[in-house]
């Protein structure tokens, strides 16, 4: 089975900070691994994908690695603002499963001006 | 904006009532997965649709069921509902390929009293 934690479950921080948020994972035999930003009530954004063969993808301030065999994930925010205040998950894809997400509970960021 | 559309965005429904929610796919996407979030919490699988057919089911039971049509948009089907349904129901489409990105809407908010 496979179980996705996300730590910390809360973060505030003052604006320009460099953060880092965190997603385990406890089957390393995934396809890959997407990262999501969701304001509250509302759907989820695509921030990042990495395929199990890569070991980080970049986005403006985004940068996400993966370390697929020690069951980990990295989402670093450069110079953070309030705008990126929100909610983000993590979501992996099994190997041996159809194209399902398994998904975090979150990290709750504020961002204070 | 996903090009994923989900309707309603609100509902507010009676115990042991029947709910229909609708998701338009991102064109040339083929698959199309229901996922419930409860408040708090990160987004649980229901199952999922490729080409008209259910390609896999999470642990939710039978009074949930669905639909693909031939242009690839889906719907939800929830009968008897029950309090504990009531959370934000979201659909993501993809092509199919497990190695692409999944696009999700912005969700139905379903609340039963």
């Amino acid at each position: 089975k496979q179980e996705v934690t996300q730590i910390p479950a809360a973060l505030s921080v003052p604006e320009g900070e460099n953060l880092v948020l965190n997603c385990s994972f406890t089957d390393s035999a995934i396809y890959n691994l997407q990262w999501f930003r969701q304001d509250p009530g509302k759907g989820l954004t695509s921030l990042l994908l990495i395929q199990s063969s890569q070991r980080e993808q970049t986005s403006g301030r985004l940068n996400a690695s993966l370390d697929k065999s020690s069951g980990r994930s990295t989402l670093y925010i450069a110079a953070s603002q309030p705008g990126d205040s929100a909610t983000y998950l993590c979501a992996v894809r099994r190997t041996y499963n159809f194209n399902k997400f398994y998904f975090g509970s979150g990290t709750k960021l504020n961002v204070k001006p | 904006e996903t090009g994923v559309t989900q309707s309603p965005t609100h509902l507010i429904k009676t115990r042991g009532q029947q709910v229909t929610l609708r998701c338009s796919s991102q064109s040339g996407h083929n698959t199309v997965s229901w996922y419930q979030q409860a408040l708090g919490q990160g987004p649980q699988f229901i199952f999922q649709y490729y080409r008209e057919e259910e390609n896999g089911r999470g642990n939710f039971p039978p009074r949930f069921s669905g639909l693909q049509f031939p242009n690839y948009s889906s719907e939800l089907n929830v009968n008897a509902l029950e309090l504990d349904d009531s959370a934000l129901y979201l659909c993501a489409s993809s092509p199919g390929d497990t190695h692409t990105e999944a696009f999700f809407g912005q969700g139905t908010r379903l609340t039963v009293v």
